[in-house]
């Protein structure tokens, strides 16, 4: 089935410093989705992202839909120790209804 | 306030008993979706519905089972059968038949199984 690789894996990181991490497929994407997560909570939707090449912000954080389809990257600024959790990309490859395909996560830890 | 909700958040249980997780959205979403988490894993897809009366067999199906009586409720099943049952796990659900496929999680319910 569809697989995306998502990195790094994990990482421990300076208050202040920035951030970023990205998802690749080998295949093509429609919608790309960014989420975090607290430890034992659910996933909270951070970026949607819907057209290959958009640049969409929220707060601190930015996100890209990349231009061949098959990658998307999420940028935090200036990291605060509240950042800290999981970040998960999710992909949907066709059409509407088709299923999310998950990113195996990356942990962030901030050192204040 | 509109969202998702699961219970109970956490729950015991013995080998070899069934066990329910309760999923209820009052979102007004047609489809509904049950994932596995295991500790330091991305989510695992094991059963969805896209409409009332209905639904389709994730990628990690064996061992569990659902329904989908109500728009608003799409209980998980843990059966027996499942070799492995400890693990968090997450309902979500999307609005449906349109090109946004934003996906909503509720809080999660972890199962111990004992």
């Amino acid at each position: 089935g569809q697989q995306l690789n998502q990195s790094p894996q994990s990482m421990f990181i300076q208050e202040g410093e920035d951030v970023s991490m990205n998802c690749t497929s080998s295949s093509i994407f429609n919608t790309w989705l960014w989420y975090k997560q607290d430890p034992g909570e659910g996933p909270v939707l951070l970026i949607a992202l819907y057209k290959a090449g958009e640049l969409t912000s929220n707060g601190r954080l930015t996100a890209q839909f990349g231009i061949t389809r098959k990658d998307s990257f999420l940028n935090i600024s200036a990291s605060i120790p509240s950042d800290v959790g999981i970040y998960f990309c999710a992909g949907q490859p066709g059409a509407a209804g088709n299923m999310l395909t998950f990113g195996g996560g990356t942990r962030l830890m901030v050192k204040p | 306030d509109g969202g998702i909700t699961q219970s109970p958040k956490y729950l015991f249980r013995k080998e070899g008993q069934n066990v329910t997780l309760s999923c209820e959205q009052n979102l007004n979403h047609d489809a509904m979706y049950w994932y596995r988490q295991d500790p330091g894993q991305g989510l695992r897809l094991i059963y969805y519905s896209q409409i009332v009366n209905d639904f389709q067999k994730g990628d990690i199906a064996e061992g569990y089972s659902v329904s989908r009586e109500k728009k608003e409720s799409f209980p998980l099943t843990v059966t027996s059968a499942q070799k492995n049952p400890t693990a968090f796990y997450l309902c979500a659900s999307t609005l449906g038949g349109t090109v946004y496929n934003e996906q909503f999680f509720g809080p999660g319910t972890r199962l111990t199984v004992l």
